[in-house]
Formats: C-alpha cells, sequence, structure tokens
C-alpha cells in the first residue's frame, strides 16, 4: 500500500499565507489521484474543504485552495484566521483504494 | 440537509465482533458511494473502506481485508460495517462518509479484554 506523506507541523501568522503538500511514495500525484484536503478541529468530525485537486465545496472560504505544485499535491491558505488553527489532511486513491496522509497540525500563531 | 448517524460502536473482547451501522437521510442514499474512515485515539484519519451505489463494488484497506465487510440496504437508506476478527489495533471512532464530502459524527469501537 502507498503511502501519502504530509508535513508534520507547520506555523502561520495571522493574515499570512501558508502551503500544505502532500506527497506519494509512487512518485509524483496528479489529477488521477483526485485529492483531497479535509480539516478537522478538536473533538469535532473532519471537514472535507477540497475535492478533485482543486474544487471547494460550498462551505468552503475561498481562502483555500487546492493545486498540483512541484509533483504534489498542495493546499493554500491565503490571509490565515486564528479559526484555521487545525488538523490538516490529504487523501489520494490508488486504483480504488484510498490513503490518507499523516496530517499536518497547522499553528496560526 | 444531510445526516449521517452512526451507531453500533462499543466494547469488544478481541477475536471478536461487531457490526457497524449509519442511517442516512437528507439525500439520496442508493445514488451515493459511501465509506469508512476511522481514527484511533489520538491519530490520524484511516480510510477503512468503500461501496458503490448498488453495493456490487466494495474496496477495502489492507489492515481490514478479510476481516471486514461493508454493505448497504437501501431501501433502509443504511451502510453497514461489519468487523470480525477485531484486534486491539481497531480501536477507533469510526466515520460513515457520503462521497467523501459529508461526514457523520462517529461511533466509538474499543477493542480490549
Amino acid at each position: 500500500q502507498a503511502v501519502v506523506t504530509q508535513e508534520p507541523s507547520l506555523t502561520v501568522s495571522p493574515g499570512g499565507t501558508v502551503t500544505l503538500t502532500c506527497g506519494s511514495s509512487t512518485g509524483a500525484v496528479t489529477s488521477g489521484h483526485h485529492p483531497y484536503w479535509f480539516q478537522q478541529k478538536p473533538g469535532q468530525a473532519p471537514r472535507t474543504l477540497i475535492y478533485d485537486t482543486i474544487n471547494r465545496h460550498s462551505w468552503t472560504r475561498a481562502r483555500f485552495s487546492g493545486s498540483l505544485l512541484g509533483g504534489k499535491a498542495a493546499l493554500t491558505l491565503s490571509g490565515a484566521q486564528p479559526e484555521d488553527e487545525a488538523d490538516y489532511y490529504c487523501l489520494l486513491v490508488y486504483s480504488g483504494i484510498w490513503v490518507f496522509g499523516g496530517g499536518t497540525k497547522l499553528t496560526v500563531l | 440537509e444531510v445526516q449521517l448517524a452512526e451507531s453500533g460502536g462499543g466494547l469488544v473482547q478481541p477475536g471478536g465482533s461487531l457490526r457497524l451501522s449509519c442511517v442516512a437521510s437528507g439525500f439520496t442514499f442508493s445514488d451515493s458511494w459511501m465509506h469508512w474512515v476511522r481514527q484511533g485515539p489520538g491519530k490520524g484519519l484511516v480510510w477503512v473502506s468503500q461501496i458503490n451505489t448498488d453495493g456490487t463494488t466494495t474496496t477495502y484497506a489492507d489492515s481490514v481485508k478479510g476481516r471486514f465487510t461493508i454493505s448497504r440496504d437501501n431501501a433502509k437508506n443504511t451502510l453497514y460495517l461489519q468487523m470480525n476478527s477485531l484486534r486491539a489495533e481497531d480501536t477507533a471512532v469510526y466515520f460513515c462518509v457520503r462521497l467523501l464530502s459529508d461526514w457523520g459524527q462517529g461511533t466509538l469501537l474499543t477493542v480490549s479484554s
């Protein structure tokens, strides 16, 4: 089974910009991996932010954007807010098998 | 409004079995691929299994393949996860997820003697 890698932790200043990445042990991440991004705050169920690489849900704030960057999937947060402090997970698919990354703990400080 | 209500969690001994259920409402259940995702205490998310709209196609994570079975009853708007040969490492909150977009609140399974 493939391994999906994320930065364990990142820090961003309020109002700042940060990019979280999602890599694959099998090589470059492509749109064929259908990257998803999820946000999870303590004690809550996860919330889906981005699907199929770049698509926001109706509830996803516009400051979150998804892309492919340097062979990885990426989630960029532009204009970080204190309420964006959370764990973020990416998810990739490999021939019908989905694999989560280990998650990135984002601190807004 | 999409609602997903998981139930069936609890305390089970190693080697035991349990069936989780997820009752869906607020959308056309029979049109949606469904997933189970779990999260161990203090750990990250782990995808467990998915099922297509009519239940004819299922896939599983290696860690549960051969022990867990996902199924659905579209007439009852209900998703199931039959879990056999349970191990301590299966201890987790289990989430029911619609189209990898809408999440339930989860049900806790504890495997311990």
